[in-house]
Formats: structure tokens, sequence, C-alpha cells
């Protein structure tokens, strides 16, 4: 099976830099995805890492490291409306490819 | 349509009672995800469809819970017998193919009175 491990809460002022780290424990790997899911909405994708090192889009990057089955979402110039849950995800193993989902971080942002 | 629909938004239901939960992905998506999300908890997935294929039901929690997608579109959750520990928001996520990135719909709240 898949698992996942991610802190609960993590808070921050607005302009500031902030790294949400995840743990993973899969019998195959697949690669990791980031969702964010702001109050009341739907989940929505952020990054995906396949191989190891950063993928950066805009002010969001994601590091993978396969070898720790490790990696974390870096925000920076945190923004007001970046207050949302983040969640990591990897693949299932089986035919499904289902992503199997962290319990979410809860990201506030202060001004 | 452009993103996934879902209906209704917001379900409340005697327990007991039936309910039926309404998923129209994105035209051309042949992937298609229905997953429960309890309070402040992560995403539980239930069951998965693949174009024509059969369903890959691993993940219903008990044999009240069904789902059925025809033609290869519109996906239905059926709950049979509804309890107060089904409530949740209930999400559908459709994807190009097997593998590729989600987009989810805005959820079903459902709430069992």
């Amino acid at each position: 099976g898949q698992s996942l491990e991610q802190p609960s809460e993590v808070t921050a002022v607005e302009g500031a830099i902030v790294q949400i780290n995840c743990t993973y424990q899969t019998s195959g790997f697949y690669g990791l995805s980031w969702y964010q899911q702001h109050d009341g909405g739907a989940p929505t994708f952020l990054s995906y890492n396949g191989l190891d090192g950063l993928e950066e889009t805009g002010r969001f990057s994601s590091f993978l490291s396969r070898s720790d089955s490790y990696g974390y979402l870096l925000l920076q110039e945190l923004q007001m409306k970046d207050s949302a849950s983040y969640f990591c995800a990897v693949r299932d193993t089986g035919s499904a490819r289902q992503l199997t989902f962290g319990s979410g971080t809860q990201l506030t942002v202060l001004p | 349509g452009a993103g996934v629909s879902q209906s209704p938004s917001n379900k409340v239901t005697e327990k007991g009672k039936d309910v039926e939960l309404r998923c129209d992905p994105i035209s051309g998506h042949t992937a298609l995800y229905w997953y429960r999300q309890s309070l402040g908890q992560g995403l539980e997935f239930l069951i998965y469809f693949q174009g024509n294929s059969a369903p890959d039901k691993s993940g219903l929690p008990s044999d009240r819970f069904s789902a059925e997608r025809t033609g290869g579109s519109v996906s239905t959750l059926t709950i049979q017998r509804t309890q107060q520990e089904d409530s949740a928001v209930y999400l559908c996520a459709s994807s190009p193919g097997t593998g590729d990135g989600y987009t989810f719909g805005s959820g079903t709240r459902l709430t069992v009175v």
C-alpha cells in the first residue's frame, strides 16, 4: 500500500517563503504530485515530479528525492490567497493508478 | 463542458434513505475517479472507471456503495441506506487517461441526519 506524511498545519506571513514537506512509503513509485484546495473548493493540480530534482512554476516549486522517499513544495513571496490546504499524492501501483493523498497541510498566511 | 460538474452541490438526507450523486466529467476524458473527503481529512479513493473497462471498486467502503458510468461519460454514485458516517464531501475527478493529472469537480457535500 501507500502512505504519506505531511505536517497538519503551517503558518507564515505575507511575502515569506514556506516549505511543506512530504515523506512517503510506496510499494512502487510513479511520481509525486501536489494539489491545492481552498476551503469549500475543489482540489487543483499544482505540480508533478517524476524524477529527482526541482520543478519550478512561478512562485511555486516542488522537489523530489526518490532515494529519500521525500519531497517538498516551496511557496515563495507568499500572498494571502495562498492560504489553503496542500496535499501531496502518489500513484497507486494497481491498474487504476489512482492517486493516494496525504492528509493535507493547512497553510495560513498572515498579513 | 469546460470542467467537471457535480450535482447536487449539497444534499441533506435522513438516515436510512438512498442518495444518488452525479458527475459529468470533461468531454473526452476517459478516466473518472470518485473520492470521499471527511472534514479536515485527506481524500479517500472510492472507485475508478477507465473507458469501457470494468471499474476498479477496491475503495468502496461497503456494499451500500455502488457506481455506474453510462456511455463512458456521466457517472452516478449511489449510497443505499445512508448512515451518519457517510457524511462527507464526495469529489469526482476526471483525467485524459490513466496516469494523467486530475481535474476535480467542486464536490457534493452530503449530510446524513
